[in-house]
């Protein structure tokens, strides 16, 4: 089993809806993050959470929210979902702490077109 | 803005060649990470090098750190068709500032290896 799972995989959408994007991860990690890609944009943080009770905005955070549910749950929600929002969505985990890297473990990824 | 931003946005080599990717970045590192993205997958991380480190290797991949220029290359050598992928650099920011623990990536480069 994956050790950072998303789900759903792939979603297509209707501009209005309300979407969430689910992680779950088994790694055991603290810190978790949301990032989308865009064809020739590389990858963009949304959100982070450094522990349960950590939320943080990332660099395009507009549009979206995030709840940490568990150390290992963390979900990213659309309230009104809009075309520009046609993207991959990763997730990634890291472990904190004196020593550790900062290296990021990344789910396969959830593909979301929005119409 | 981002972190990491690689050159060449795209490389195209035959197999057997070597390919050298290089990745410039804007502040004061804890370390800086590569990561390789198959198409629409996960990234999975490569290697790491620290910022007291000036060149690392990992089986045919070499990393360069030039900090003073803040600037790193990523060298595949004796490249195969499996290597054709995108990759993607991406900084640590050293503790005690606002981005620490935050990776941030670059547009990355995409390479195609031909048979």
């Amino acid at each position: 089993d994956a050790d950072v799972t998303q789900t759903p995989r792939n979603r297509i959408t209707k501009t209005g809806k309300r979407i969430m994007l689910e992680c779950s991860q088994t790694k055991g990690h603290d810190r978790m993050y949301w990032y989308r890609q865009d064809p020739g944009l590389g990858l963009r943080l949304i959100y982070y959470s450094f522990d349960v009770k950590d939320i943080n905005k990332g660099e395009i955070s507009d549009g979206y929210s995030v709840s940490r549910q568990a150390q290992a749950k963390f979900s990213l929600s659309l309230e009104s979902a809009i075309p520009n929002q046609t993207a991959l969505y990763f997730c990634a985990t890291s472990l904190s702490g004196t020593g550790n890297t900062g290296e990021l473990f990344f789910g396969e990824g959830s593909r979301l077109t929005v119409l | 803005s981002q972190q990491g931003e690689e050159d060449p946005q795209a490389l195209s080599i035959q197999e057997g060649e070597n390919a050298t990717m290089n990745c410039s970045y804007k502040t004061s590192i804890n370390n800086l990470q590569w990561y390789r993205q198959n198409s629409g997958r996960g990234l999975v991380h490569l290697i790491l090098i620290r910022s007291n480190e000036r060149e690392k290797h990992s089986g045919r991949l070499r990393v360069t750190l030039d900090t003073s220029k803040k600037s790193s290359s990523l060298l595949i050598t004796a490249s195969r068709a499996a290597d054709t992928a995108s990759y993607f650099c991406a900084a640590v920011p050293r503790a005690g500032g606002t981005s620490y623990g935050k990776l941030t990536f670059g547009q990355g480069t995409i390479l195609t290896v031909h048979p």
